[in-house]
């Protein structure tokens, strides 16, 4: 069974530093992917990453970066000069094996990020 | 704005009415999911379409009865709800397996609240 874990319920930051946001997993298959997702308050989910299993490189998404440690089964999200619009609850997804058309995604509990001014 | 649409935004109610949840979207995606969302959780899986055809089915009640009429349209139909199905129905789409990444694309959710 498959299982995400974001240790951090909430995250308060300085507007203009960089933010770290824990993600761990957990899972028996060697082929999965990584998703981070943003929710601001309006509700819809909006993706940001993406982190294939096989994928040698960390992914990099313009403000947004992956620090994928495989070993450990860490998969952190780093946003680089946070911005106020940033505030939102940050989710973790992992879907085990490889795109299929209809999948499985499983989320983490959250983190709820406040930037400050 | 968001390219998976969901209608109606908010919706309230009665435990013996019957409703409908809509969602369209026209990114040429062949699978399609309902999610729901209670205040404060993750979103948890309760469907997924395939090429039209129901592909996952995460033991959701049966009052509880999804539709796929075309590719473009998800419906999921709602009747003698409990107070505690009150959430945020999320709806979202995908491309088939040739994309690599996968990536769900979500609409902004149905607020549901059943009285």
């Amino acid at each position: 069974a498959q299982k995400i874990t974001q240790t951090q319920p909430g995250m308060f930051v300085q507007e203009k530093e960089a933010v770290t946001l824990d993600c761990t997993y957990d899972t028996s298959d060697p082929s999965y992917g990584l998703f981070w997702y943003k929710q601001p308050s309006s509700g819809e989910m909006i993706f940001l990453i993406y982190q294939g299993s096989y994928d040698q490189q960390n992914a990099t998404e313009g403000r947004y970066s992956l620090n994928f440690q495989k070993a450990r089964k860490s998969a952190n999200l780093v946003i680089s000069a946070s911005q106020l619009g940033d505030s939102a609850m940050y989710f973790c997804a992992m879907r085990e094996g490889r795109n299929q058309g209809a999948q499985k995604l499983v989320f983490g509990q959250g983190t709820r990020l406040t930037i400050n001014p | 704005d968001t390219e998976v649409t969901q209608t109606p935004k908010h919706l309230v109610m009665g435990m013996t009415n019957k409703k409908s949840l809509k969602c369209e979207q026209h990114m040429g995606h062949r699978a399609m999911y309902w999610y729901k969302q209670k205040a404060k959780k993750p979103p948890e899986l309760m469907f997924v379409y395939s090429y039209e055809k129901l592909s996952i089915n995460e033991s959701v009640p049966s009052r509880f009865s999804p539709e796929c009429p075309n590719s473009s349209l998800l419906n999921l139909h709602l009747h003698a709800l409990q107070p505690e199905d009150s959430a945020l129905y999320l709806c979202a789409s995908s491309q088939d397996q040739h994309s690599n990444t996968g990536e769900l694309f979500f609409g902004e959710g149905s607020r549901l609240t059943v009285l």
